[in-house]
């Protein structure tokens, strides 16, 4: 069964720092990209990152482009989001999807972890 | 970071038909594969349709998926309770090299 499972989700004030994970099962995790989406209190859905398979493509949206990173771990089926200069607008509900190999659709997805940036 | 336009709600009552829309441009729907999700709140959203007008493994045929243009079309017959969701289309955008959602639209069943 494929599974996603985020973690790392927390109350951190705004400038703070906070590494998201995204732990994988069931399926040849290293063949995949994947993506981080979130979604903010009463607001739609938000791609915010993209990791291709072997790390040689990565993609972000501008409204976290030069605060957050994202990595891979082949070897441990994780991807991890660090995210830096946390702002009030951070706070969301972030979500690790599994890319489908057709069409940049995210086939598979975790249930989410809360990140609340508060001072 | 561009967005994929959505009317904001539809509704219908059980057993009709709702179609939702999803406006975009060249260099999204125009150039690439639209996708599909239901989302119900409090759960991981689901991947309803891709490549346009494909299935997932597990989705009933009552929903359906088109794309013309710079334009895209969920459809939902025999609309259910259990439908009542938000759901978004979604679509690489080349010219920001990122992905970018729809703004949503809540389905209510009547």
């Amino acid at each position: 069964e494929v599974q996603l499972v985020e973690s790392g989700g927390a109350l951190v004030h705004p400038g703070g720092s906070l590494r998201l994970s995204c732990a994988a099962s069931g399926f040849t995790f290293s063949i995949y990209s994947i993506n981080w989406v979130r979604q903010a209190p009463g607001k739609g859905l938000e791609w915010i990152s993209y990791i291709s398979s072997t790390s040689r493509f990565i993609y972000f949206a501008d409204s976290v482009k030069g605060r957050f990173t994202i990595s891979r771990d082949n070897a441990r089926n994780s991807v991890y989001l660090q995210m830096n200069s946390l702002r009030d607008e951070d706070t969301a509900i972030y979500y690790c999807a599994r890319v489908e190999t057709s069409g940049w659709s995210s086939g598979y997805w975790g249930q989410g972890t809360l990140v609340t940036v508060s001072s | 970071q561009s967005v994929l336009t959505q009317p904001p709600s539809v509704s219908a009552a059980p057993g009709q038909t709702v179609t939702i829309s999803c406006s975009g441009s060249s260099s999204s729907i125009g150039s690439n594969y639209v996708s599909w999700y239901q989302h119900l709140p409090g759960s991981a959203p689901k991947l309803l349709i891709y490549d346009h007008n494909k299935r997932p493994s597990g989705i009933p045929d009552r929903f359906s998926g088109s794309t013309s243009g710079t334009s895209a079309t969920l459809g939902i017959t025999g609309l259910q309770t259990g439908d009542e969701a938000d759901y978004y289309c979604g679509a690489w955008d080349s010219s920001v090299s990122g992905y970018v959602f729809g703004t949503g639209t809540k389905v209510t069943v009547l």
